[in-house]
C-alpha cells in the first residue's frame, strides 16, 4: 500500500501564509494522484476544503489554495486566521485505493 | 442542501459485528460513490472502502479485506457498513462520505462511534 506522508505539524502566525505539503511513496505527485484535502477540528467530522489538486467547494474559504509543487501535492494557507487551527488531511488515489495521509497539525500562533 | 446522517453510536464485545447506516437526503445518486472511512481514538484517518450507490459495485481497502461489507439500499437512499470480527483495535469514529463527479470529495456524515469492548 502507498504510504502517504505530511509534516506532523506546523506554525503560522496570524495574518501569515503556509504551505503544506503531500508525499507519495512511489514516487512524484501527478494530477491523477486526485490529491484532495480536508481540515478536521476537535470534535468535529473533516471537511473537504480541496479536491482533485485544485478545485474548491462553495464553502472553502479563498484563502485556501491547492497545487502541485516539486512532486508534491500542496496546501496554501495565505492570510492565516486563528480558527484555521486544525488538522489537515490529505487523501490520494494509488495503486487503486485511496490513501490518507498522517494529518498536519497546524498551530496558529 | 445534501446531508448524509449516520446512525447513533454502538458498544459491541470482541468477535460481533457491526452495521453502521447512512441515509442520504437531498440527493439523488447517480455517479457518486460512497466511501467509508475510520479514525481511530487521536489518530488519523483510515480509507476503508468505497461502494458505487447506483450499481452496488465495491472496492475495499486491502487492510479490512474479509472483514467488510459494503451494501446500499437505493429505496431508502440508504448505505451501511458492515464490519466483523470486532476487535479493540476497530474502537474508532466511523464516517461516511460522498464522492461526486471527476473525484470530488464533498459531503461527510457526522460520524459514528463503535466501541469494541468486554
Amino acid at each position: 500500500q502507498t504510504v502517504v506522508t505530511q509534516e506532523p505539524s506546523l506554525t503560522v502566525s496570524p495574518g501569515g501564509t503556509v504551505t503544506l505539503t503531500c508525499t507519495s511513496g512511489t514516487g512524484p505527485v501527478t494530477s491523477g494522484f486526485f490529491p484532495t484535502w480536508f481540515q478536521q477540528k476537535p470534535g468535529q467530522a473533516p471537511v473537504t476544503l480541496i479536491y482533485s489538486t485544485a478545485n474548491k467547494h462553495s464553502w472553502t474559504p479563498a484563502r485556501f489554495s491547492g497545487s502541485l509543487l516539486g512532486g508534491k501535492a500542496a496546501l496554501t494557507l495565505s492570510g492565516a486566521q486563528p480558527e484555521d487551527e486544525a488538522d489537515y488531511y490529505c487523501l490520494g488515489y494509488s495503486g487503486g485505493a485511496w490513501v490518507f495521509g498522517g494529518g498536519t497539525k497546524l498551530f496558529v500562533l | 442542501q445534501v446531508q448524509l446522517v449516520q446512525s447513533g453510536a454502538e458498544v459491541k464485545s470482541p468477535g460481533a459485528s457491526v452495521k453502521v447506516s447512512c441515509t442520504a437526503s437531498g440527493h439523488t445518486f447517480t455517479d457518486d460513490y460512497i466511501h467509508w472511512v475510520r479514525q481511530t481514538p487521536g489518530q488519523g484517518l483510515d480509507w476503508m472502502g468505497l461502494i458505487s450507490p447506483r450499481g452496488g459495485g465495491t472496492t475495499y481497502a486491502h487492510k479490512f479485506q474479509g472483514r467488510i461489507t459494503l451494501t446500499g439500499d437505493m429505496s431508502t437512499n440508504t448505505l451501511y457498513m458492515e464490519l466483523s470480527g470486532l476487535n479493540s483495535d476497530d474502537t474508532a469514529v466511523y464516517y461516511c462520505v460522498k464522492e461526486g463527479r471527476s473525484q470530488t470529495w464533498d459531503y461527510w456524515g457526522q460520524g459514528t462511534l463503535v466501541t469494541v469492548s468486554s
